[in-house]
């Protein structure tokens, strides 16, 4: 069974701080990705990283894939109150059933004004 | 249409009884899953549905879980006799083909089931 553990669990901050939230596995995953999700809602998929050693940046969030495909990184600029919510990783497994993601439990992350 | 639907939204069942959760894809995925988000426990894998093949069943956590996709599209989700352990948010997901290497998931907003 592919795990995925995410740190920080709970992360609390001030506006205009910087963060940074990791998703670590012993496993190798084809690819990963980073959904958000608020209360009452379902994730919303934030980035897919294929490569290992891949950075991706989406406005003030910047991705990284692990060179050996089995962490990443999701690291946050001057966060906004905005951007308050669940982050979860979820890798798609290698081989055959590349279709099922393994989710972490997310990092509940909190910006306050 | 637009997003994944899902209903109902919230679902109170008394324990024993059976539920049915329904979600409508997105118009053209041909793949379907679902999940369960327990607290504290994170999204668990149910089951999955790509086209006409073979649902893959082997999240599924006891013969009290069934699903089905009629035509390709709708997806039921059935719990016979409910526990009050089924209580959770229970996430249907569509994706335009099965890899998931580069196309994400677009989640549905859930039902929320809870057995007293």
């Amino acid at each position: 069974t592919q795990l995925l553990e995410q740190s920080p669990q709970f992360l609390s901050i001030q506006e205009g701080e910087n963060l940074t939230v990791y998703c670590n596995s012993s496993s190798v995953f084809s690819s990963l990705q980073w959904y958000r999700q608020e209360p009452g809602e379902g994730p919303v998929l934030l980035v897919t990283v294929v490569t290992g050693g891949e950075v991706k940046k989406l406005k003030r969030l910047t991705f990284q894939f692990g060179d050996a495909r089995k962490d990443s990184s999701l690291h946050i600029t001057a966060a906004q109150t905005g951007d308050t919510g669940l982050y979860l990783c979820a890798g798609a497994n290698s081989g055959g059933s590349n279709y099922k993601l393994t989710f972490g439990k997310g990092t509940l992350l909190t910006v306050n004004p | 249409g637009a997003g994944v639907s899902q209903s109902p939204s919230n679902k109170v069942t008394e324990k024993g009884k059976d539920v049915e959760l329904r979600c409508d894809p997105i118009s053209g995925h041909t793949a379907l899953y679902w999940y369960r988000q327990s607290l504290g426990q994170g999204l668990e894998f149910l089951i999955y549905f790509q086209g006409n093949s073979a649902p893959d069943k082997s999240g599924l956590p006891s013969d009290r879980f069934s699903a089905e996709r009629t035509g390709g599209s709708v997806s039921t989700l059935t719990i016979q006799r409910t526990q009050q352990e089924d209580s959770a948010v229970y996430l249907c997901a569509s994706s335009p083909r099965g890899a998931t290497s580069n196309y994400g998931y677009t989640f549905g907003s859930g039902t929320r089931l809870t057995v007293v």
